[in-house]
């Protein structure tokens, strides 16, 4: 069964510090990784899209990256702030053309100031 | 623009009520799809509209049935609501064949007492 495993699932940091945040998948055939934001109350808004031979993407203060051997990808954020409190969510797209999304449950991130 | 547009925001149905969820999205998008998130678990896909005037099942259709009224708009129905159908609500559009441009609204959060 296609998974997407996403840890730690909450993190607190102090605004200004960077941070982390890990997913792991077993989706095949692979087609692209996603890092999604999700604001409270609000729908998941696109951060990064990664294909196979992407392995660093950055958007701003976010960069994301994709190891395809390993099946992992991180999503680094540089220099938090207030506005960065929020969920994350790591999606994987399978191949084939029919673009079947498998979500992780997300990692909940608290800044604090 | 305003992307993909949900109502209502909010609605709490009695166990056995029906009720239709409305998303509308302005991007010529041709795919649609309704999804539900609960607390510690993935997006899951409900029903999807790959184009105008097809319909299909997603991981779990049981309780639902959609409509696609025309390109733009994509229907939820809940026939005989049941608590177990308390959740949040998204629906998504996107562009076929592609994984850029997958757009999310904002959610109607759904009560079943």
């Amino acid at each position: 069964k296609n998974q997407v495993e996403q840890s730690p699932q909450s993190l607190i940091i102090l605004e200004g510090k960077n941070c982390t945040l890990q997913c792991n998948y077993t989706v095949s055939p692979f087609s692209n990784l996603r890092w999604y934001k999700q604001d409270t109350g609000r729908g998941p808004v696109s951060l990064t899209i990664m294909t196979f031979s992407e392995n660093t993407k950055s958007n701003g203060r976010y960069t994301a990256t994709l190891d395809a051997d390993t099946k992992q990808s991180s999503l680094h954020i540089t220099a938090s702030q207030l506005s960065d409190s929020a969920s994350y969510i790591c999606v994987v797209s399978e191949g084939g053309g029919n673009e079947k999304l498998t979500f992780g449950t997300g990692t909940r991130l608290t800044i604090i100031p | 623009n305003a992307g993909v547009t949900q109502t209502p925001k909010f609605q709490v149905l009695k166990t056995g009520q029906s009720m239709t969820l409305q998303c509308a999205q302005d991007m010529n998008h041709n795919s649609m799809y309704w999804y539900r998130q609960d607390p510690g678990m993935g997006l899951r896909l409900i029903y999807y509209s790959a184009s105008e005037g097809t319909t299909d099942k997603g991981e779990v259709p049981n309780g639902y049935n959609v409509s696609r009224l025309n390109k733009r708009e994509f229907s939820l129905r809940l026939e005989s609501a049941a608590p177990s159908q308390t959740s949040v609500y998204f629906c998504a559009s996107s562009v076929v064949g592609t994984g850029y441009g997958y757009t999310f609204g904002s959610g109607t959060r759904l009560t079943v007492v």
